[in-house]
């Protein structure tokens, strides 16, 4: 059971255009997402993240947008650039053991990057 | 960011052998550290969650006497992969939050079982 996906495996952006990648979950505890980055054979890096009393979260050139009524996300990257090219996760989790709450994943999509 | 350090970075170990993997948090005290598993081309995967100074969590479909998991101080956990197979091959990850709402990850570890 799929409680977090992303249901594009790859996108392809040019450098400078907006890159939106996108993930949808079912599960209504969730109330924290987050975005992570990951390169092959590395570990996750953080990206940004949102609660669910907001519906944006702007970091430079990282936006996420939240719509609980439609349990979806979005991470907006502008303008894109050619090291912006790994493969997004997002993330979910609940908040009823602040601190050590485990994070579901989803699926997972390989952006690239257009030079 | 905290930082966590995960060591051995890659390992090819023989069959029926066993490999221990270390999750080390160098700059805060880490209660709780989550170990992950990631297919290729897969999500990552919540195998367990260890808890400092109690037995671990698994996951539902995790063999915990497969993978043992030891967190006996607050700066180190320890993943172990006890008579390894090739469909063990994997990649593992071990994460903790440091009661902020980020997780961070270790380096992640390439287990290749030969």
């Amino acid at each position: 059971d799929q409680q977090v996906k992303q249901n594009s495996p790859s996108l392809s952006v040019q450098e400078g255009r907006i890159s939106i990648l996108n993930c949808d979950y079912t599960n209504s505890m969730f109330d924290y997402f987050l975005w992570y980055k990951k390169y092959p054979a590395e570990g996750p890096t953080f990206l940004i993240s949102i609660s669910s009393i907001k519906d944006k979260n702007e970091d430079g050139r990282f936006t996420v947008f939240l719509n609980k009524s439609a349990k979806h996300l979005s991470l907006h990257i502008v303008p894109s650039q050619p090291g912006d090219s790994a493969v997004y996760f997002c993330a979910a989790s609940g908040a009823s053991n602040f601190g050590n709450e485990k994070l579901t994943f989803g699926t997972g999509t390989r952006l690239t990057i257009i030079p | 960011g905290a930082v966590v350090s995960q060591h051995p970075s890659r390992v090819i170990c023989k069959s029926g052998t066993s490999v221990k993997i270390e999750c080390r948090s160098l700059d805060f005290q880490a209660t709780t550290m989550f170990w992950y598993r990631q297919f290729p081309k897969q999500s990552l995967m919540l195998m367990a969650t260890s808890n400092e100074g109690s037995k671990a969590t698994y996951e539902q479909g995790v063999e915990k006497d497969k993978f043992l998991i030891n967190h006996a101080s607050l700066t180190l956990s320890t993943l172990t992969v006890t008579s390894a197979h090739p469909e063990d091959s994997s990649f593992y990850i071990c994460s903790t939050r440091q009661g902020t709402t980020e997780a961070f990850f270790g380096q992640g570890t390439r287990l290749t079982v030969v």
